[in-house]
């Protein structure tokens, strides 16, 4: 079955500072790695994503995530991070093989604190 | 705009009560998905279409719950004799037509089910 895990419900950063939220992964086939941030009152939106390639991917607002086969985990950084950062991030998953459905993770509150 | 959008925001319906919600996607997208998300968890997925086909429901979707996407454009989300328990935001998405293709959200419907 697939799965994802973010085990840390809630990281606090100081603004400046590099930023690493964690996500892990299980799925039979090859995955497809994505991450959202979901603002308050506002919808989820696209961060990134991982197919096939390079393993660090770049995305919007200056964030990137490494995906690590061996490890199934596909972190999301930011070399310094924002007070605007702050908000609710999710790690999603897509076995290859697979209808399309994600599978979320349950999500991890960012604060970063000026 | 030429986002997701989904209609109403906001739902208050008594116990017993059946709703529907619409869903219109980017107009290029073909593929159409719902999802729920309850208060600190991640999305979970209920059902999706290719164009009007319902290709897979999640054994989240209970018998009250029935979907449909009519000519393979706009969708909607009936749950009938609603339950306390169906409280939740549910969350409208599309994306093109391959696995690779992230998937675009809407904002949301809030059903409270007093």
């Amino acid at each position: 079955a697939q799965s994802v895990a973010q085990p840390e419900d809630q990281v606090n950063v100081a603004e400046g500072n590099p930023l690493t939220v964690k996500c892990t992964y299980s799925v039979s086939g090859n995955p497809y790695l994505f991450w959202y941030v979901q603002y308050p009152n506002r919808g989820l939106q696209f961060l990134l994503k991982y197919i096939t390639g390079d393993n660090l991917v770049k995305g919007s607002y200056g964030f990137e995530a490494e995906f690590n086969k061996s490890q199934t985990s596909f972190h999301l950084k930011k070399p310094s991070a924002l007070v605007s950062d702050s908000a609710l991030y999710f790690c999603a998953v897509r076995d290859g093989g697979s209808q399309g459905n994600l599978i979320f993770g349950k999500g991890t509150k960012l604060s970063v604190k000026p | 705009d030429t986002g997701v959008s989904q209609n109403p925001r906001h739902k208050i319906t008594k116990r017993g009560q059946n709703v529907t919600f619409r869903c219109d996607p980017i107009s290029e997208h073909n593929r159409l998905y719902w999802y729920r998300q309850t208060l600190g968890q991640g999305p979970e997925f209920l059902t999706y279409f290719q164009n009007e086909a319902q290709l897979e429901k999640s054994r989240l979707l209970s018998d009250r719950f029935s979907a449909e996407r009519p000519k393979g454009s706009f969708s909607t989300l009936e749950i009938q004799r609603t339950e306390q328990g169906d409280s939740a935001m549910y969350l409208c998405a599309s994306s093109m037509d391959s696995n690779h293709y992230e998937q675009y959200f809407g904002p949301g419907t809030r059903l409270t089910v007093t």
